[in-house]
């Protein structure tokens, strides 16, 4: 099994910084196969990212994926109040999923 | 647009099974282009795959779960379901249903709102 981990854990910013959320892979997951979700409270995780760097039908071009092999960001450019939330990576590799345990972004 | 209901008992007796349904409406489940997933979340806590059923019947399970999981599909009703069995406290959580698209490289594009399970006697 693939386990990703997140970093970091929490990120304490202002409406409009920049935000860089990293996930890192035990093993290359290739770059085909990586997505990023936004969770807030009481509510169902949002498709952000899929295929690493490609952004989902309405997803603002604030939000960025990059990376490949086992090394991939998503990067916010200037935090909305709306984004503050959880952000969750994900993998598909061989026909099993894995989740990352996320990163909480809040308000500083 | 097409939508992912999940519905089932919120309460559970240690031991017993649960089981959950998942209705889509506004698109076919008869699609070569679509798994139908379920994920769930314990309170405060990160999200788990459960595992996912193609139209066909063809199902991919976690290891973790295997034993105690089973996922249908009846395409009559475009539901599918989710039986997991022996639970135990650690089963407590929100269970979502979600599809997960090969348009989109494999990635979950549409999710259930969630629904809360708890195992208690």
């Amino acid at each position: 099994e693939i386990v990703l981990t997140q970093s970091p854990g929490t990120l304490s910013l202002s409406p409009g910084e920049r935000a860089t959320l990293s996930c890192r892979a035990s093993q290359s997951v290739g770059s085909s196969y990586l997505a990023w979700y936004q969770q807030k409270p009481g509510q169902a995780p949002r498709l952000l990212i899929y295929g690493a760097s490609s952004r989902a039908t309405g997803i603002p071009d604030r939000f960025s994926g990059s990376g490949s092999g086992t090394d991939f960001t998503l990067t916010i450019t200037r935090l909305e109040p709306e984004d503050f939330a959880v952000y969750f990576c994900q993998q598909y590799f061989n026909f099993g999923v894995t989740f990352g345990p996320g990163t909480k972004v809040d308000i500083k | 647009q097409v939508q992912l209901q999940e519905s089932g008992p919120g309460l559970v007796k240690p031991s017993q099974t649960l089981s959950l349904t998942c209705t889509v409406s506004g698109g076919s489940i008869n699609s070569a282009d679509y798994y139908w997933s379920w994920m769930r979340q314990p309170p405060g806590k990160g999200l788990e795959w459960i595992g996912y059923i193609y139209y066909s019947g063809s199902t991919y399970y976690n290891t973790s779960l295997k034993s105690r999981l089973t996922i249908s599909v009846d395409t009559s009703k475009n539901q599918f379901s989710l039986k997991l069995s022996s639970v135990t406290a650690a089963d407590t959580a929100v269970y979502f249903c979600a599809r997960r698209t090969e348009l989109l490289r494999r990635a979950f594009d549409i999710w259930g709102q969630g629904t809360m399970v708890t195992v208690s006697s």
